[in-house]
């Protein structure tokens, strides 16, 4: 069965910290990775996406790392902001799948602190 | 551009109640879909549609749950009736083709939270 875990399930840091979010996925063969941001009563917005050949993509202060041997993702937030509390929630797709076996992770839930 | 667009944004009803959820889409996208966000999890897919023809519904309770795109554009989610377990928030997605894997990303509106008493 196709999974995504995310860890930790919720993280609280100061502002001006960096933060680093995992997920490790099972799906295979695997597609691409997308990470989201859902800030709290709006939906989910993308961050960055990679494919299986991607090893890190950036945007802005986020940097999302792919090792696809490990099956592993992490998002790495720098210099966090109060904007950043929000949920970053993991999706895999599978190769050559449907919307429907999209896997969403259940996200980790940041908080950032004045 | 303007995003997907949802109504309403808040329901509170009694169980065995119904209750419908509209949504429009980025405009141009072909492919919506329908998902249902339990509290502290991931988006579950209900029903995809592709233009006004149903992708995907096998993951919708058919039973009580019923959508439609009927000219393919504007969509409706109705549940009837509602049960206790129905309590989430139920995000509409669009995209600008079928959602392959690649990179067609999907947009997803700001969601209609349910609360089923």
């Amino acid at each position: 069965k196709n999974q995504v875990e995310q860890s930790p399930q919720s993280l609280i840091i100061l502002e001006g910290k960096n933060c680093t979010l995992q997920c490790n996925y099972t799906v295979s063969p695997f597609s691409n990775l997308r990470w989201y941001k859902q800030d709290t009563g709006r939906g989910p917005v993308s961050l960055t996406i990679m494919t299986f050949s991607e090893n890190t993509k950036s945007n802005g202060r986020y940097t999302a790392t792919l090792d696809a041997d490990t099956k592993q993702s992490s998002l790495h937030i720098t210099a966090s902001q109060l904007s950043d509390s929000a949920s970053y929630i993991c999706v895999v797709s599978p190769l050559g799948g449907s919307a429907r076996q999209l896997t969403f992770g259940s996200g980790t839930q940041l908080t950032v602190l004045p | 551009e303007a995003g997907v667009a949802q109504s309403p944004r808040y329901k509170i009803i009694e169980k065995r109640q119904s209750v419908a959820f509209w949504c429009n889409p980025i405009s141009g996208h072909a492919t919506l879909y329908w998902y249902q966000q339990i509290l502290g999890q991931g988006p579950k897919l209900l029903i995809q549609f592709q233009n006004n023809g149903v992708v995907d519904d096998s993951q919708l309770p058919k039973d009580r749950f019923s959508a439609e795109r009927l000219k393919g554009v504007d969509s409706t989610l109705k549940i009837q009736p509602a049960k206790l377990e129905d309590s989430a928030v139920y995000l509409c997605a669009s995209s600008s083709t079928r959602g392959t894997n690649r990179t067609y990303e999907q947009y997803f509106g700001p969601g209609t939270r349910l609360t089923v008493t």
